[in-house]
């Protein structure tokens, strides 16, 4: 069965450190991933997509990740964190099913940034 | 462009008693979804609708109802709310990106609380 896992629940970094979130799935197929982040009281954006190509990705507010085929990863970075990066983020895999666009998604990483 | 939007943001509810969550979008996208995410469980997809007309039960579809009344409205509807379904439920929507995945964007979130 698809899945997607995130083995951190909780991360604390200082600020201006460097980040990286993992995100390990399991899907039949070439898998289509994404990285979301929800603000506290917020809805989800998507910071950065992968379909095919370059395995490095770009996002937007300085994050990139990185798609391993051989570890079925795809870790979210960034090299120095900011304090308004406190939030949850969330990696997800699909489409499901190609006519639906369902999406699976992880459980979640909280990151705490420390000043 | 308001994106995604639902009502309410708020809501307390008695055991028992019913209400229906409205949301829209107004990038004319063919697919919609109703998610509850609840601490430590990331996003559980309750229904979707891959296109107007068409509703699927998700993974956790039980208590609930849903309406896809045009193609930009999604409802999602209690009819007999129970303290499990306390939650934070969003709604997404997604178009297919030429040869790519499906993307989806969130609304802000509803706060329920049945008590």
């Amino acid at each position: 069965a698809q899945s997607v896992t995130q083995p951190d629940i909780h991360i604390t970094v200082s600020e201006g450190a460097s980040l990286e979130l993992r995100c390990n799935y399991s899907y039949g197929a070439t898998p289509y991933l994404f990285w979301y982040v929800q603000s506290p009281g917020q809805g989800l954006q998507l910071l950065l997509k992968y379909f095919s190509g370059d395995t490095l990705v770009q996002g937007i507010k300085g994050f990139e990740a990185e798609f391993k085929r051989s570890q079925s990863s795809f870790n979210l970075r960034k090299p120095s964190v900011h304090w308004s990066d406190a939030a949850e983020y969330f990696c997800a895999v699909g489409p499901y099913s190609s006519n639906t666009g369902k999406l699976i998604f992880g459980q979640g990483t909280t990151l705490q940034v420390k000043p | 462009n308001a994106g995604v939007t639902q009502t309410p943001k708020f809501q307390v509810l008695k055991t028992g008693q019913s209400m229906t969550l409205q949301c829209a979008q107004d990038m004319n996208h063919n697919s919609m979804y109703w998610y509850r995410q609840d601490p430590g469980m990331g996003l559980r997809l309750i229904y979707y609708s891959a296109s107007e007309g068409t509703t699927d039960k998700g993974e956790v579809p039980n208590g609930y109802n849903v309406s896809r009344l045009n193609k930009r409205e999604f409802s999602l509807r209690l009819e007999s709310a129970a303290p499990s379904q306390t939650s934070v439920y969003f709604c997404a929507s997604s178009a297919q990106l030429a040869g790519g995945p499906y993307e989806q964007y969130f609304g802000p979130g509803t706060r329920l609380t049945v008590t």
